[in-house]
């Protein structure tokens, strides 16, 4: 079956523009992750869903970011204003309701470069 | 801060098993053992998980000490496709809810020939 996909696979901008990044998780999976990954470091967790409401968005780094589901399927990752260190590829995930011992399963990533 | 310590890095031979280890001193009685890969430029690819005992899949095996204070991750039979980064994750139990996993720098593993 189908896994979690993500696009655009790579994204280049300017500083100071908007960009949305998108995930599309795995069909009928209620729980949804954002985490974030720079060079040389793990992932990093930015938000995450259950259906179409954020149960925790604590690792959002400041108010530039935001993101939303509203129909508890496809998400949608916005930056605002964007800045060179946001420069990272941004990876989403999804497992089937977010309980203890599911297993999040990965898209590719959208790389997002900030000139 | 993540919850494990890994080696920052480990060679193998190809056709010999790996043998990845993870301290998790600290390890919470519901706390799970995940194992992620991530093959440069991909995403995190999941590999197993456990929480007391020993678990086996078509991948690989993990080993949980008694105490659970550490495990190991086995690649029975490595290739060259097995050269990534291995993340070892300690993932809780919130009121029944997973939680987000907390990444480490990983274990560079070298697969040679």
């Amino acid at each position: 079956g189908a896994g979690v996909s993500q696009t655009p696979s790579n994204k280049v901008t300017e500083k100071g523009k908007y960009v949305e990044l998108r995930c599309d998780p795995i069909s009928g999976h209620t729980a949804l992750y954002w985490y974030r990954q720079s060079l040389g470091q793990g992932p990093e967790f930015l938000i995450y869903f259950q259906g179409t409401g954020a149960a925790d968005d604590s690792g959002l780094p400041n108010d530039r970011f935001f993101a939303v589901r509203p129909e508890g399927s496809v998400s949608t990752l916005k930056i605002q204003r964007t800045e060179r260190g946001d420069s990272a590829v941004y990876l989403c995930a999804s497992s089937s309701s977010g309980r203890a011992g599911e297993t999040q399963y990965f898209g590719p990533g959208t790389r997002l470069l900030v000139l | 801060d993540a919850k494990t310590t890994q080696p920052t890095s480990m060679d193998c031979a190809e056709g010999r098993a790996a043998n990845l280890p993870c301290n998790h001193s600290t390890i919470s009685g519901n706390e799970y053992v995940y194992w992620y890969r991530q093959i440069h430029s991909q995403g995190p690819q999941y590999i197993i998980h456990g929480l007391k005992n020993n678990e086996t899949n078509e991948m690989a095996s993990l080993i949980i000490t008694e105490d659970r204070k550490s495990s190991t991750l086995i690649l029975p039979h490595a290739t060259l496709r097995d050269t990534a980064v291995y993340y070892c994750i300690v993932s809780g139990d919130y009121g029944g809810s997973q939680g987000n996993l907390i990444f480490g720098k990983g274990t560079k593993l070298s697969v040679k020939p």
